[in-house]
């Protein structure tokens, strides 16, 4: 069965803090590594990853992918309350059309 | 302009009544979905439809019956309901026929079965 597990399920930093959310996957026929943020209601996008290596960056985010050992992780630099929220990881298989979700990170930056 | 948009945003109901979500997005594209999120926040296909057709049903149980009059809409009616349907529905649409790729999530509708 497909799982993507998350961790830690939740974390509380001080606002300037550094913070790395890690996602591992066990997915048959994957195709890509999705990562979301959710504050109050919809999940907005963040990252696509496809390949191994290659670091996505915007802003104070950043994510890179290692399909050997199966896992990606989210960094967030110089943390600010505004980035407090459930960062979700989930993976695009080929040809099945839909996204597996992991449970969610639940991040809070206190002032 | 909201991309996607789902009606109503928030439902407070007894078990065994039956009810409907609505969701129309207005980004053109061929496939939307309806996901699940518990209490856990995890977050679960239901149904994929691509362009009017069904593509996914993942073992929801058949009181939930999705309608997509065209394209750009996609309801979900649900029969009977029970305590366990209490969760917020997200609908979503993406632009890729193929991989489900970049999701648009509208803002969720929370059912809430007493």
């Amino acid at each position: 069965e497909d799982k993507v597990v998350q961790s830690p399920l939740s974390l509380v930093v001080h606002e300037g803090d550094t913070v790395t959310l890690n996602c591992s996957y066990e997915v048959t026929n994957f195709r890509s590594l999705l990562w979301y943020k959710q504050e109050k209601k919809a999940p907005t996008f963040l990252f696509m990853l496809t390949s191994s290596g290659i670091e996505k960056k915007s802003g104070r985010l950043s994510s890179i992918l290692d399909k050997k050992e199966l896992f990606s992780i989210l960094n967030i630099t110089a943390t600010q309350t505004g980035d407090s929220a459930i960062y979700l990881c989930a993976v695009d298989k080929q040809g099945a059309q839909k996204l597996v979700f992991g449970q969610g990170t639940r991040l809070t930056i206190n002032p | 302009d909201t991309a996607v948009s789902q009606t109503p945003k928030y439902l407070v109901t007894q078990m065994g009544n039956d009810k409907s979500i609505k969701c129309e997005q207005n980004l053109g594209h061929d496939t939307m979905y309806w996901y699940k999120q518990d209490s856990k926040k995890f977050l679960k296909i239901m149904f994929s439809y691509n362009n009017k057709e069904l593509i996914i049903n993942e073992t929801v149980p058949n009181r939930f019956s999705p309608k997509s009059p065209d394209k750009a809409h996609l309801n979900l009616h649900i029969n009977s309901l029970e305590l366990g349907d209490s969760a917020v529905y997200f609908c979503a649409s993406s632009p890729r026929t193929g991989p489900a790729g970049e999701l648009f999530f509208g803002e969720g509708s929370r059912l809430t079965v007493l």
